[in-house]
């Protein structure tokens, strides 16, 4: 039974640029939730999928946005990256938004 | 005042004693809370879970909520080498569909 697996597991870019980070969640969960966590604190609610929509959202830019599909994997979308996005986006799956939540490896990202 | 508070540590305790890392919450009607270890460079991991006052146990883990006192913790029996990790206490907060993390207690465990 598969975990929740991401990718790219790292990657670089530079200010400015776009990223697009993938998920897809544990056997029988249908809702996804993204983390982004920076060294030495904890993870930060980005924002949560359920049935392709998104259900709630944390303290984010509009440059954070992201989508899920039919199968319930996910995407996340960052624009117009700054230095302060370098961190570890973690995305976590779960049944419905009730269930325990389950993590990916996660994403590191590091913007130049 | 953060919605979910831990000390940073490092909480250094000897092989075989008993870890306690403690938790407090800012929002009173908060229902869940979770327990997560963290090893550098990793994910985190889902350890425990409760829901009601009182003690949980499972193996080596004790997790104690008080609604009353907003206070949750975690108690870590016959620590090991291994458990050195940081360790993340999370919330679901009144209509909350995510969880809150804190900013998590690094634990030292000394052979």
């Amino acid at each position: 039974d598969a975990g929740v697996t991401q990718s790219p597991t790292h990657l670089i870019k530079t200010r400015g640029q776009q990223v697009t980070l993938r998920c897809s969640p544990k056997s029988g969960h249908d809702t996804v939730s993204w983390y982004q966590q920076a060294l030495g604190q904890g993870p930060q609610f980005i924002f949560q999928y359920y049935e392709e929509e998104e259900r709630q959202r944390g303290n984010f830019p509009d440059r954070f946005s992201g989508h899920q599909f039919p199968n319930y994997s996910s995407e996340l979308n960052v624009n117009a990256l700054l230095l302060g996005d370098s961190a570890l986006y973690l995305c976590a799956s779960s049944f419905k938004s009730t269930g325990e939540l389950f993590f990916g490896e996660g994403s590191r990202l590091t913007v130049l | 005042q953060k919605e979910v508070e831990q000390n940073s540590g490092p909480l250094s305790v000897p092989e075989g004693a008993i870890a306690s890392l403690n938790c407090t919450y800012s929002d009173r009607g908060s229902q869940s809370f979770f327990w997560y270890r963290q090893y550098s460079g990793k994910s985190p991991e889902l350890i425990m879970f409760i829901y009601s006052n009182g003690d949980k146990e499972d193996g080596r883990f004790t997790a104690q909520l008080n609604k009353a006192s907003q206070y949750v913790s975690l108690l870590i029996r016959d620590s090991q080498p291994s458990d050195s990790a940081t360790y993340l206490c999370a919330v679901k907060g009144t209509g909350r569909r995510a969880l809150t993390f804190g900013s998590g207690t690094r634990l030292q465990v000394q052979p």
